[in-house]
């Protein structure tokens, strides 16, 4: 059964900068398994901020990026304001599609 | 504007049946490459399949724990995606959402339906 990890949990101060990752048990995460990263807030549904890597939608603040880093999918968060604190998801693809168990980020 | 609505959700016994359905509109739903995803309570977000597109085979795929009792299907006659439920057990408790990607991209979510299966 194929794992996907994130951290549990992140803090941050405002303004600062985190950087939350994603590991397959399979081993290096490539640009082959086209990460995509989700923010989900309490009582929202998701709404998908990165895909294939580091790909933004319109509506992506420019403060999220994504990108591969150390064998992980990575999201980096510059700038942190306090809207941004929820729960952030990866997608990693293997003939199927597994999220990441996800990480909830505190913005304090 | 873009739109996902899910509809179907309910409280049903284990063993019992059910079927979700997700209506779109504001973009060509034929085009779109269809998912399903739940989220138990509580819990983080689970893949549960996912429909390709006509021209690119409307080939389906499933999550393991639910493959051989839900179906995906799709009507591009009526913009609608199905997710047809059956044998449920009580940890396909959840609410369920439709994801839709245009252009190798998920880029549209519905706000979700929800399931109980009480034992």
């Amino acid at each position: 059964q194929t794992v996907v990890t994130q951290e549990p949990s992140l803090t941050v101060s405002p303004g600062g900068t985190v950087t939350l990752t994603c590991a397959s048990s399979t081993g290096a995460v490539t640009s082959d398994f086209y990460p995509n990263w989700f923010q989900q807030k309490p009582g929202q549904a998701p709404r998908t901020l990165i895909y294939s890597t580091s790909n933004k939608h319109s509506w992506t603040p420019a403060r999220f990026s994504g990108s591969l880093l150390g064998g992980k999918a990575a999201l980096t968060l510059s700038g942190v304001q306090p809207e941004d604190e929820a729960d952030y998801y990866c997608l990693l693809y293997y003939g199927g599609w597994v999220f990441g168990g996800g990480t909830k980020l505190t913005v304090l | 504007e873009v739109q996902l609505v899910e509809s179907g959700g309910d409280l049903v016994k284990a063993g019992g049946s059910l079927r979700l359905s997700c209506a779109a509109s504001g973009f060509t739903f034929s085009n779109a490459w269809m998912s399903w995803v739940r989220q138990a309570p509580g819990k983080g977000l689970e893949w549960v399949g996912r429909i390709k597109s006509k021209t690119d085979g409307e080939t389906i795929e499933y999550a393991a724990p639910v493959k051989g009792r839900f179906t995906i299907s799709r009507d591009d006659s009526k913009n609608t995606l199905y997710l047809q439920m059956n044998s449920l057990k009580t940890e396909d408790t959840a609410v369920y959402y439709c994801l839709g990607a245009t252009s190798g991209a998920f880029d549209m979510w519905g706000q979700g339906t929800k399931v109980t299966v009480s034992s």
